[in-house]
């Protein structure tokens, strides 16, 4: 079936704005990490959604940050008051989580490019 | 603390001379180690885990817990081994399935011909 999706693939905004980067995750997957990678930089976590519900966020850098995946599915990652210190291209996991096998299928990233 | 660290930012090797690219690591725990890797134009994914102990695309990498490293090797490298490389662990005894990974900065391999 179909990777892990992720839109828009490219996001240029103001500062100030609010932004939301949607995720896809491959069918059965109930696992759902979001990451943050800046340039010359290696992954950041961000948050983990386990299902509906979010199992650890202890990664989103501040308040302006939130995510929600209200089915289990489609993921969802709004920042408000967008700075230019958020530009860097987020990805989007997911996984199964049932038995051991637990291998993060990666999305293409959203770069979001904030003016 | 828990980090990953690959010293080497960039490895520039000639086609057939043997690779190596290092990982250490800090864990309070179990840790599951990976190497990721990211050819020009695609998606990140997955090379190697230390818990499967396959060899993939002629790579291998060995848990040494005594030295905390995870290193990446290749007898001969190959043009199209060419990628980033990233590794990476998560902690085995995380609550509620958690698989978070923590990652290195990354090492660009350049295998000239």
């Amino acid at each position: 079936g179909a990777g892990v999706s992720q839109t828009p693939s490219n996001k240029v905004t103001e500062k100030g704005k609010y932004v939301e980067l949607r995720c896809d995750p491959i069918s059965g997957h109930t696992a759902l990490y979001w990451y943050r990678q800046s340039l010359g930089q290696g992954p950041e976590f961000l948050i983990y959604f386990q299902g509906t519900g979010a199992a650890d966020d202890s990664g989103l850098p501040n308040d302006r940050f939130f995510a929600v995946r209200p089915e289990g599915s489609v993921s969802t990652l709004k920042i408000q008051r967008t700075e230019r210190g958020d530009s860097a291209v987020y990805l989007c996991a997911s996984s199964l989580t049932t038995g051991g096998n637990n291998e993060q299928f990666f999305g293409p990233g959203t770069r979001l490019t904030v003016l | 603390a828990q980090r990953v660290t690959q010293p080497e930012k960039l490895l520039s090797v000639f086609k057939g001379a043997p690779v190596e690219l290092k990982c250490n690591y800090s864990y309070s725990g179990s840790p599951e180690l990976f190497w990721y890797v990211q050819y020009s134009r695609q998606r990140l994914q997955l090379l190697l885990r230390h818990i499967s102990r396959e060899s993939i695309k002629g790579f291998t990498a060995d848990l040494n817990k005594g030295e905390t490293s995870f290193h990446l090797k290749k007898p001969f490298a190959q043009e199209e081994d060419s990628a980033m490389y990233y590794c990476a662990l998560s902690g085995l005894a995380n609550a509620g399935n958690n698989r978070k990974l923590i990652w290195g900065l990354g090492t660009s391999l350049a295998v000239n011909p």
